[in-house]
Protein backbone atom coordinates (compact mmCIF):
# COMPACT_ATOMS: atom_id res chain seq x y z
CA UNK A 1 0.00 0.00 0.00
CA UNK A 2 1.10 3.83 -0.47
CA UNK A 3 2.10 5.59 1.98
CA UNK A 4 3.82 9.22 2.18
CA UNK A 5 6.24 10.15 4.66
CA UNK A 6 7.05 13.99 5.54
CA UNK A 7 9.46 14.33 8.09
CA UNK A 8 8.70 17.26 9.28
CA UNK A 9 5.93 18.03 11.52
CA UNK A 10 6.66 21.78 11.53
CA UNK A 11 9.01 23.93 9.99
CA UNK A 12 9.65 27.90 11.02
CA UNK A 13 11.02 30.40 9.02
CA UNK A 14 11.83 33.71 8.77
CA UNK A 15 9.65 35.78 6.26
CA UNK A 16 11.97 35.78 3.15
CA UNK A 17 13.38 33.30 3.68
CA UNK A 18 13.26 30.31 1.79
CA UNK A 19 11.78 26.78 2.32
CA UNK A 20 11.58 23.65 1.68
CA UNK A 21 9.25 20.78 2.94
CA UNK A 22 10.45 17.43 2.69
CA UNK A 23 8.02 14.56 1.40
CA UNK A 24 8.59 10.78 0.65
CA UNK A 25 6.43 8.40 -1.05
CA UNK A 26 6.36 4.12 -0.81
CA UNK A 27 6.50 3.23 -3.85
CA UNK A 28 7.95 2.99 -6.98
CA UNK A 29 5.07 2.35 -9.31
CA UNK A 30 3.89 5.15 -11.39
CA UNK A 31 2.29 7.77 -9.07
CA UNK A 32 0.44 11.14 -9.44
CA UNK A 33 2.10 13.39 -6.44
CA UNK A 34 0.20 16.28 -4.97
CA UNK A 35 0.84 18.88 -2.51
CA UNK A 36 -2.40 20.27 -0.38
CA UNK A 37 -2.72 23.43 1.75
CA UNK A 38 -4.72 24.53 4.84
CA UNK A 39 -5.23 27.09 6.10
CA UNK A 40 -6.18 27.70 9.86
CA UNK A 41 -10.04 26.87 10.15
CA UNK A 42 -10.45 25.88 6.29
CA UNK A 43 -10.30 22.85 4.29
CA UNK A 44 -8.01 21.50 2.00
CA UNK A 45 -6.99 23.17 -1.32
CA UNK A 46 -4.96 21.75 -4.09
CA UNK A 47 -1.41 23.66 -4.27
CA UNK A 48 -0.04 21.97 -7.57
CA UNK A 49 0.14 18.34 -8.51
CA UNK A 50 2.36 16.27 -10.91
CA UNK A 51 0.83 13.60 -13.07
CA UNK A 52 3.46 13.41 -16.00
CA UNK A 53 6.11 15.34 -17.87
CA UNK A 54 8.28 17.53 -16.53
CA UNK A 55 9.39 17.17 -13.48
CA UNK A 56 9.43 20.64 -11.91
CA UNK A 57 6.07 21.65 -10.99
CA UNK A 58 5.25 25.28 -9.92
CA UNK A 59 1.76 26.88 -8.50
CA UNK A 60 0.84 30.56 -8.68
CA UNK A 61 1.81 31.66 -5.26
CA UNK A 62 5.44 31.15 -6.40
CA UNK A 63 5.50 27.11 -4.95
CA UNK A 64 7.23 24.63 -6.60
CA UNK A 65 7.92 20.96 -6.19
CA UNK A 66 10.17 18.57 -7.86
CA UNK A 67 9.48 14.72 -8.90
CA UNK A 68 12.26 13.17 -8.24
CA UNK A 69 11.74 9.38 -9.00
CA UNK A 70 15.07 7.35 -8.05
CA UNK A 71 14.43 9.51 -4.75
CA UNK A 72 10.93 9.00 -4.34
CA UNK A 73 10.97 12.35 -3.25
CA UNK A 74 8.53 15.38 -3.90
CA UNK A 75 10.07 18.60 -1.84
CA UNK A 76 8.01 21.32 -1.98
CA UNK A 77 9.82 24.55 -2.00
CA UNK A 78 9.73 28.75 -2.18
CA UNK A 79 12.59 30.72 -2.49
CA UNK A 80 10.95 33.54 -0.01
CA UNK A 81 8.05 32.92 1.82
CA UNK A 82 5.06 35.59 2.93
CA UNK A 83 3.15 35.52 6.56
CA UNK A 84 0.59 34.43 4.02
CA UNK A 85 1.91 30.86 3.74
CA UNK A 86 1.49 30.35 7.04
CA UNK A 87 -0.71 27.06 6.75
CA UNK A 88 -0.86 23.43 7.11
CA UNK A 89 0.56 21.48 4.14
CA UNK A 90 0.15 17.76 3.59
CA UNK A 91 1.73 15.64 0.58
CA UNK A 92 -0.33 13.10 -1.08
CA UNK A 93 -0.15 10.01 -3.29
CA UNK A 94 -2.19 8.44 -5.59
CA UNK A 95 -1.32 5.08 -7.53
CA UNK A 96 -1.60 5.57 -11.55
CA UNK A 97 -2.63 2.27 -12.25
CA UNK A 98 -5.52 1.98 -9.48
CA UNK A 99 -6.72 5.43 -9.96
CA UNK A 100 -8.56 5.50 -7.05
CA UNK A 101 -7.64 6.32 -3.36
CA UNK A 102 -5.25 9.57 -2.69
CA UNK A 103 -3.12 8.91 0.51
CA UNK A 104 -2.06 11.97 2.70
CA UNK A 105 1.34 12.43 4.24
CA UNK A 106 1.27 13.68 8.05
CA UNK A 107 1.17 17.09 7.32
CA UNK A 108 3.87 19.81 8.00
CA UNK A 109 2.88 22.58 9.45
CA UNK A 110 4.74 26.07 8.34
CA UNK A 111 5.19 28.89 11.19
CA UNK A 112 6.45 32.27 9.51
CA UNK A 113 8.45 34.59 11.80
CA UNK A 114 8.45 37.98 11.62
CA UNK B 1 -13.12 24.82 -10.71
CA UNK B 2 -14.89 22.36 -8.86
CA UNK B 3 -16.68 23.46 -5.63
CA UNK B 4 -17.49 21.23 -3.04
CA UNK B 5 -19.60 22.15 -0.28
CA UNK B 6 -20.15 20.57 2.64
CA UNK B 7 -22.47 20.70 5.82
CA UNK B 8 -22.53 21.50 8.00
CA UNK B 9 -19.50 23.48 8.92
CA UNK B 10 -19.50 22.75 12.85
CA UNK B 11 -22.17 20.41 14.92
CA UNK B 12 -22.17 19.27 18.83
CA UNK B 13 -24.37 16.82 19.69
CA UNK B 14 -24.82 15.03 22.63
CA UNK B 15 -23.23 11.50 23.69
CA UNK B 16 -25.29 8.59 22.04
CA UNK B 17 -27.33 10.67 19.39
CA UNK B 18 -26.71 10.60 15.50
CA UNK B 19 -25.45 13.45 13.46
CA UNK B 20 -25.58 13.45 9.50
CA UNK B 21 -22.92 15.26 7.45
CA UNK B 22 -23.39 16.48 3.54
CA UNK B 23 -21.24 16.84 0.84
CA UNK B 24 -22.28 18.05 -2.24
CA UNK B 25 -20.34 18.29 -6.11
CA UNK B 26 -22.02 21.50 -6.89
CA UNK B 27 -20.77 22.24 -10.47
CA UNK B 28 -19.91 18.71 -11.39
CA UNK B 29 -20.84 14.84 -11.28
CA UNK B 30 -18.69 12.98 -8.48
CA UNK B 31 -18.59 9.73 -9.94
CA UNK B 32 -16.19 8.72 -6.36
CA UNK B 33 -16.22 10.50 -2.97
CA UNK B 34 -13.69 10.42 -0.02
CA UNK B 35 -14.35 10.33 4.13
CA UNK B 36 -11.15 11.21 5.76
CA UNK B 37 -11.42 11.81 9.16
CA UNK B 38 -8.57 14.46 10.82
CA UNK B 39 -7.41 14.43 14.18
CA UNK B 40 -5.96 17.38 15.50
CA UNK B 41 -2.39 18.19 14.08
CA UNK B 42 -2.42 14.71 12.47
CA UNK B 43 -2.96 14.25 8.77
CA UNK B 44 -6.25 13.13 6.98
CA UNK B 45 -7.01 9.50 7.08
CA UNK B 46 -9.07 8.10 4.75
CA UNK B 47 -12.14 6.14 6.34
CA UNK B 48 -14.33 5.57 3.02
CA UNK B 49 -14.47 5.46 -0.97
CA UNK B 50 -18.00 5.49 -2.35
CA UNK B 51 -19.00 5.54 -5.60
CA UNK B 52 -22.62 6.35 -7.28
CA UNK B 53 -25.15 4.19 -6.25
CA UNK B 54 -23.22 1.10 -4.80
CA UNK B 55 -21.69 0.65 -1.40
CA UNK B 56 -19.02 2.56 -0.19
CA UNK B 57 -15.45 0.70 0.62
CA UNK B 58 -14.15 1.16 3.95
CA UNK B 59 -10.38 1.29 5.07
CA UNK B 60 -9.61 -1.05 7.39
CA UNK B 61 -10.38 -0.63 11.11
CA UNK B 62 -13.17 1.65 10.08
CA UNK B 63 -16.42 0.56 11.55
CA UNK B 64 -19.32 0.63 8.65
CA UNK B 65 -22.32 0.13 10.93
CA UNK B 66 -20.74 3.49 12.80
CA UNK B 67 -20.18 5.71 9.76
CA UNK B 68 -22.84 5.09 7.79
CA UNK B 69 -21.64 6.21 3.71
CA UNK B 70 -24.92 6.95 1.32
CA UNK B 71 -24.10 7.94 -2.09
CA UNK B 72 -27.43 8.52 -3.58
CA UNK B 73 -26.78 10.70 -6.64
CA UNK B 74 -24.04 12.16 -8.42
CA UNK B 75 -23.75 15.23 -6.84
CA UNK B 76 -24.37 14.11 -2.74
CA UNK B 77 -22.93 11.26 -0.40
CA UNK B 78 -23.97 11.68 3.32
CA UNK B 79 -21.84 10.26 6.44
CA UNK B 80 -23.55 9.45 9.18
CA UNK B 81 -21.85 8.76 12.34
CA UNK B 82 -24.14 6.69 14.44
CA UNK B 83 -24.58 6.41 18.35
CA UNK B 84 -21.51 9.63 18.51
CA UNK B 85 -19.04 9.41 21.24
CA UNK B 86 -16.94 11.87 22.19
CA UNK B 87 -14.09 9.99 21.05
CA UNK B 88 -15.84 10.53 17.93
CA UNK B 89 -15.24 13.98 17.99
CA UNK B 90 -13.02 15.08 14.95
CA UNK B 91 -12.81 17.04 11.88
CA UNK B 92 -13.96 15.17 8.81
CA UNK B 93 -13.67 15.79 5.01
CA UNK B 94 -15.36 14.83 2.27
CA UNK B 95 -13.36 15.10 -1.53
CA UNK B 96 -14.77 14.40 -4.94
CA UNK B 97 -13.44 13.33 -7.84
CA UNK B 98 -15.00 13.11 -11.38
CA UNK B 99 -13.10 11.54 -14.50
CA UNK B 100 -15.15 14.48 -16.68
CA UNK B 101 -13.38 17.31 -14.60
CA UNK B 102 -10.21 15.29 -14.18
CA UNK B 103 -9.16 12.00 -13.51
CA UNK B 104 -6.28 12.65 -10.69
CA UNK B 105 -7.61 15.65 -9.00
CA UNK B 106 -9.88 15.21 -5.66
CA UNK B 107 -11.96 18.54 -4.73
CA UNK B 108 -11.76 18.59 -1.05
CA UNK B 109 -15.08 20.28 0.83
CA UNK B 110 -14.00 22.90 4.02
CA UNK B 111 -14.49 20.29 6.60
CA UNK B 112 -16.71 19.72 9.68
CA UNK B 113 -15.82 19.87 12.97
CA UNK B 114 -17.71 17.46 15.01
CA UNK B 115 -17.89 17.47 18.92
CA UNK B 116 -19.71 15.18 20.85
CA UNK B 117 -20.37 15.89 24.72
Amino acid sequence: AQSVTQLDSQVPVFEEAPVELRCNYSSSVSVYLFWYVQYPNQGLQLLLKYLSGSTLVESINGFEAEFNKSQTSFHLRKPSVHISDTAEYFCAVSDQNRDDKIIFGKGTRLHILP
Amino acid sequence: GAVVSQHPSRVICKSGTSVKIECRSLDFQATTMFWYRQFPKQSLMLMATSNEGSKATYEQGVEKDKFLINHASLTLSTLTVTSAHPEDSSFYICSARSSRVSNTEAFFGQGTRLTVV
